[in-house]
């Protein structure tokens, strides 16, 4: 079992350009969410979703989309990225409830200059 | 409705005890707590639920005090291997509630 997986690990991005980071899962968990975090300021949670098709806007959605089309894959897409998104990504899933043990995966450093 | 952590940071030795704070403003439903050592992701360690209910991994102690909406976190005959940064997340309003993180606590242990 992988668990959690993102890829990829590190990015540097120029303004403007568009990504995708990807968050896969293999322990058949409903619950899924994209935090960012930024140096000295915690987790904020972006999106999250609670199952395939269902996806819901978070603290910061600002800037971000993300879909969720298999119980798996919850991809986060960045446009028009701009140096405020420079931050490291993590997914994380839970699975009995949003307000269960959230398992996170390794994280992507993004750059965005 | 970010929780409040304290401290910010704390420096032990090997063997000693530390305490790790963390405040809501709001009525909690339950607090979270996570440990992140450095370039790595959050681990869970423990939730810890209005009316007592508590679920962990480690073998840490916490108390969540409902009435103060705080939570602590007791870390006992520390080691080497507890070095980290620690947060809490805090829920609200119920089962459904999405996590808020505090800013964390960064411990060092030294030998």
């Amino acid at each position: 079992n992988a668990g959690v997986t993102q890829t990829p690990k590190f990015r540097i991005l120029k303004i403007g350009q568009s990504m995708t980071l990807q968050c896969t899962q293999d322990m058949n968990h409903n619950y899924m969410y994209w935090y960012r975090q930024d140096p000295g300021m915690g987790l904020k949670l972006i999106y999250y979703s609670v199952g395939a098709g269902i996806t819901d806007k978070g603290e910061v959605p600002n800037g971000y989309n993300v879909s969720r089309s298999t119980t798996e894959d919850f991809p986060l897409r960045l446009e028009l990225a701009a140096p405020s998104q420079t931050s490291v990504y993590f997914c994380a899933t839970s699975g009995t409830s949003r307000n269960g043990e959230q398992y996170f995966g390794p994280g992507t450093r993004l750059t965005v200059t | 409705q970010q929780p409040v952590q304290s401290p910010q940071a704390v420096i032990l030795r090997e063997g000693e005890d530390a305490v790790i704070n963390c405040s809501s403003s709001k009525a909690l439903y339950s607090v979270h707590w996570y440990r992140q050592k450095h370039g790595e992701a959050p681990v869970f360690l423990m939730i810890l639920l209005k009316g007592g209910e508590q679920k962990g991994h480690e073998k840490i102690s916490a108390s969540f005090n409902e009435k103060k909406q705080q939570s602590s976190l007791y870390l006992t005959a520390s080691q080497l291997s507890y070095s980290g940064t620690y947060f809490c997340g805090t829920t609200y309003g119920g089962s459904q509630g999405n996590l808020i993180f505090g800013k964390g606590t960064k411990l060092s242990v030294k030998p």
